[in-house]
């Protein structure tokens, strides 16, 4: 298995809502990664799992929780959120984030809607 | 602190001509550069990254550190090349992209 899995594709919740996202990778990476991309604008790191620690955090609001229960599972729990929060959110991985070459792979993204 | 621009929002050509997508970068360390494409409907995806220096689908990117420039480039432009091209910075263990180039290849 080479792809980087996301479910759901689309998800629609009310700001009183808790769900979550889940990612997964079969690739044996090490590396894990949260994007949240807004239409017609590029994507931008909210989080980052190495060996499922967490080691980056771009201060995201914490009605975005992050999880990663194992290596190959990335999980991103929202409660709370608010119609601004309407993106597309992506899931990426990578072999090994602290090496020079590392290259990431994205999943299809989940379509976000708050109302 | 790391920086992409990609100056252009839209390029458009017609099928058969040259294509150079323009991408400058500020980033004080040595970086790593890459371009990412992302067809309509379609995930977004590694096109190149400078350290390989190969050709992917006729595209080429070179390194220019005197100019901090990473353009991307194809002399014939076919119109599945249409999509959303980003050129992306690693430093720092993060991954920063440039707001992106929409290719549009007429017939």
């Amino acid at each position: 298995d080479t792809e980087v899995t996301q479910t759901p594709k689309h998800l629609v919740m009310g700001m009183t809502n808790k769900k979550s996202l889940k990612c997964e990778q079969h690739m044996g990476h090490r590396a894990m990664y949260w994007y949240k991309q807004k239409a017609k604008k590029p994507p931008e790191l909210m989080f980052v799992y190495s060996y499922e620690k967490l080691s980056i955090n771009e201060s995201v609001p914490s009605r975005f929780s992050p999880e990663c229960p194992n290596s190959s599972l990335l999980n991103l729990h929202l409660h709370a959120l608010q119609p601004e929060d309407s993106a597309l959110y992506l899931c990426a991985s990578s072999q090994d984030r602290d090496k020079y070459t590392d290259t990431q792979y994205f999943g299809p993204g989940t379509r976000l809607t708050v109302l | 602190a790391q920086r992409v621009t990609q100056p252009e929002k839209l390029l458009s050509v017609f099928k058969g001509a040259p294509v150079e997508l323009k991408c400058n970068y500020s980033y004080s360390g040595s970086p790593e550069l890459f371009w990412y494409v992302q067809y309509s409907r379609q995930r977004l995806q590694l096109l190149l990254r400078h350290i390989s220096r190969e050709s992917i689908k006729g595209f080429t990117a070179d390194l220019n550190k005197g100019e901090t420039s990473f353009h991307l480039k194809k002399p014939f432009a076919q119109e599945e090349d249409s999509a959303m091209y980003y050129c992306a910075l690693r430093g720092g263990n993060k991954l920063v992209f440039g707001a992106g180039t929409i290719l549009r290849v007429k017939s």
